[in-house]
């Protein structure tokens, strides 16, 4: 099936420090991808929807200053986690949309920040 | 908010079936079935779709109710791998390439020897 990767897998950081997360679809066009948040025992959050070449679209509650979406091609997204303090500390997970309409997820990058 | 609703745990015996049950009762008429499953600190795992009409792939069967109100999951042999959070998930606002997956609280499925 179609494989979605992100990098790093895990990033420790300090307090007040940015953090940037890569998310690439390997095998499939993504002209959508999207950005998910998950707490501990808690489910995905949706954070924004990340479209090639236009801004991303924020849900509610989501400060699109500190959560920086770049969609520049369209294998690859990234996001920015800016000033990071450790109420940011999170597993924060990228999706990608093929042609065929299935959604496929990243296997996830553990944020801790100090 | 998600559209669906799902019981928060289920347990299942290795190799039979397990059918997990979805509510779906605000189901727009172009909105579809997702399925994914989330086995612990890894990315969720696409499992299937489907509109209006059942779906069968390799890992599982959607059985989706004429009037669209809710849906079931199932694994037809269980094994304890299967162990995992079962998402179930209408996507909203766009159809099968559009829209967005908005993930509610899904079911934790324990399968026991």
């Amino acid at each position: 099936g179609a494989v979605v990767s992100q990098h790093p897998s895990w990033v420790i950081c300090k307090s007040g420090t940015s953090v940037k997360i890569e998310c690439r679809s390997l095998d499939f066009q993504a002209t959508t991808m999207f950005w998910y948040r998950q707490f501990p025992k808690q489910s995905l959050m949706l954070m924004a929807t990340s479209n090639e070449g236009s801004k991303a679209t924020y849900e509610q509650g989501v400060e699109k200053d500190k959560f920086l979406i770049n969609h520049a091609s369209l294998t690859l997204s990234t996001l920015t986690v800016t000033s990071a303090h450790p109420e940011d500390s999170s597993f924060y997970i990228c999706s990608a949309i093929s042609q065929r309409g299935e959604q496929f997820f990243g296997p996830g990058t553990r944020l801790t920040v100090l | 908010d998600a559209k669906t609703t799902q019981p928060p745990s289920m347990d299942c015996a290795e190799g039979r079936a397990a059918n997990l049950p979805c509510n779906h009762s605000t189901i727009s008429g172009n909105e579809y079935v997702y399925w994914y499953r989330q086995i612990h600190s890894q990315g969720p795992q696409y499992i299937i779709h489907g509109l209006k009409n059942n779906e069968t792939n390799e890992m599982a069967s959607l059985i989706i109710t004429e009037d669209r109100k809710s849906s079931t999951l199932i694994l037809p042999h269980a094994t304890l791998r299967d162990t995992a959070v079962y998402y179930c998930i209408v996507r909203v606002g766009g159809g099968n390439q559009g829209g967005k997956l908005i993930f509610g609280q899904g079911t934790e499925l324990s399968v026991k020897p």
